[in-house]
């Protein structure tokens, strides 16, 4: 049965670089897309982007200017990185395989406050 | 964007009574391969969302019988046959028919 951890910085100053990472355990890594979702405290979800493990990815456009998400095959991990982050990116964080997500990862609160 | 828009946006509910949501999307989520990526995820307080159905109407393993979902082209619906207490959550909708993917924006499924 597949798992997915995942852990990060979980406090931010506006301006700074979300990084968050997810591995998994279980399962074939190499046959699936691995996804980042976002939940605003409160809120509904938001898609942010997936990648292969390849390295393919697609990504949400209203974040695509300032995420990367990358792969390391090697490791069965895959990572998520925002760029210049504001009060409005602060959101529980979710890895999931595939869409709409048939596992996931347990969550990350990520604040950015000053 | 497709924009996918649930009803109700809260559920009061009896226990062992039925319960329906729908889901209705702002454009044919029917994909060029012929499938139609319509899921359903509920997700318990505190938790992280659980996929229930994909493909507008299969079970994801381990999901009870009592769900069941329905529909096509831009209408969806997701019926709880007879409301367990362990079925209090929210339900979401997701499109992965087209990018970006989306979700709707959630019904909370609340007892009387």
């Amino acid at each position: 049965q597949v798992q997915l951890k995942q852990w990060g910085a979980g406090l931010l100053k506006p301006s700074e670089t979300l990084s968050l990472t997810c591995a998994v355990y279980g399962g074939s890594f190499n046959s699936h897309y691995w996804n980042w979702i976002r939940q605003p405290p409160g809120k509904g979800l938001e898609w942010i982007g997936e990648i292969s493990h390849s390295g393919s990815t697609n990504y949400n456009p209203s974040l695509k200017s300032r995420v990367t998400i990358s792969v390391d095959s090697s490791k069965n991990q895959f990572s998520l990185k925002l760029t210049s982050v504001t009060a409005a990116d602060t959101a529980i964080y979710y890895c999931a395989r595939e869409s709409p997500g048939d596992s996931w990862g347990q969550g990350t609160l990520v604040t950015v406050s000053s | 964007d497709i924009v996918m828009t649930q009803t109700p946006l809260s559920s009061p509910v009896t226990f062992g009574q039925p319960a329906s949501i729908s889901c209705r999307s702002s454009q044919s989520l029917v994909h060029s391969d012929g499938n139609t990526y319509l899921s359903w995820l509920q997700q318990r307080p505190g938790q992280p969302p659980r996929l229930l159905i994909y493909k507008i109407s299969t079970r994801f393993s381990g999901v009870p019988d009592r769900f069941s979902g329905s529909g096509a082209g831009t209408d969806f619906t997701l019926k709880i046959s007879r409301v367990e207490a362990e079925d209090v959550g929210v339900y979401y909708c997701m499109q992965a028919t087209q990018f970006p993917y989306t979700f709707g924006q959630g019904t909370k499924l609340e007892i009387k």
